[in-house]
């Protein structure tokens, strides 16, 4: 079966720093990737890591170690606009579809 | 581009009845998805097509859903009867190539049985 784990709530202030965990059990793996949903929303793409190391987009960096089975997504210089669910999700294998976590919950308060 | 265009975007139906949620994908899109959201199971895959052939269907509840994909730009997920437990929020996404790196949803359908 295949199981991602990721916090279902975390909250900040503005300007501040957020690292969202992922952690992963699947049968096999080809990459783990990063949604953004707000609410009433549909989810949009954030980043894709395929290897180890970090990929940075901006504000947004996305971090994976295929050894550890994880992965963190990490925001800085938060903004009121950040406030929206992230979830991880994985490829297990070439030519599959992404298997979803349940979401991260991340309010952003002034 | 639009993006990937659903309709409808919501739907109130009586038990019994039957649905049909629609779908076209971005246009070049080889690969396209139906996700089902809900609170309790978080987004779950239904289906997976590649060049408009199923690929995955494994996520399919039950024989009441089926899912069609007779062209590369038009897909339909159709629930026959509805039951209230289908309610929920139907997105469907397609990305560019065979893996899916990078997936585009659309707005979704948010379907009510009632």
């Amino acid at each position: 079966g295949q199981s991602l784990e990721q916090p279902s709530e975390v909250t900040a202030v503005e300007g501040a720093i957020v690292q969202i965990n992922c952690t992963y059990q699947t049968s096999g793996f080809y990459g783990l990737s990063w949604y953004q949903q707000h609410d009433g929303g549909a989810p949009t793409f954030l980043s894709y890591n395929g290897l180890d190391g970090l990929e940075e987009t901006g504000r947004f960096s996305s971090f994976l170690s295929r050894s550890d089975s994880y992965g963190y997504l990490l925001l800085q210089e938060l903004q009121m606009k950040d406030s929206a669910s992230y979830f991880c999700a994985v490829l297990h294998q070439a030519g599959t579809a992404l298997i979803f976590g349940k979401g991260t919950t991340l309010s952003v308060s002034s | 581009d639009a993006g990937v265009i659903q309709s409808p975007r919501h739907e109130v139906t009586e038990m019994g009845q039957e649905v049909t949620l629609r779908c076209k994908p971005i246009s070049g899109h080889n690969s396209l998805f139906w996700y089902r959201q809900t609170m309790m199971r978080g987004l779950e895959l239904l289906i997976y097509f590649n060049n408009n052939v199923p690929i995955d269907d494994s996520g399919m509840p039950e024989d009441r859903f089926s899912a069609k994909m007779p062209n590369a730009s038009f897909s339909t997920l159709k629930i026959q009867p509805s039951e209230p437990r289908d309610s929920a929020v139907y997105f469907c996404a397609s990305s560019p190539g065979r893996d899916q790196t990078e997936a585009f949803f659309g707005q979704g359908t948010r379907l009510t049985v009632v």
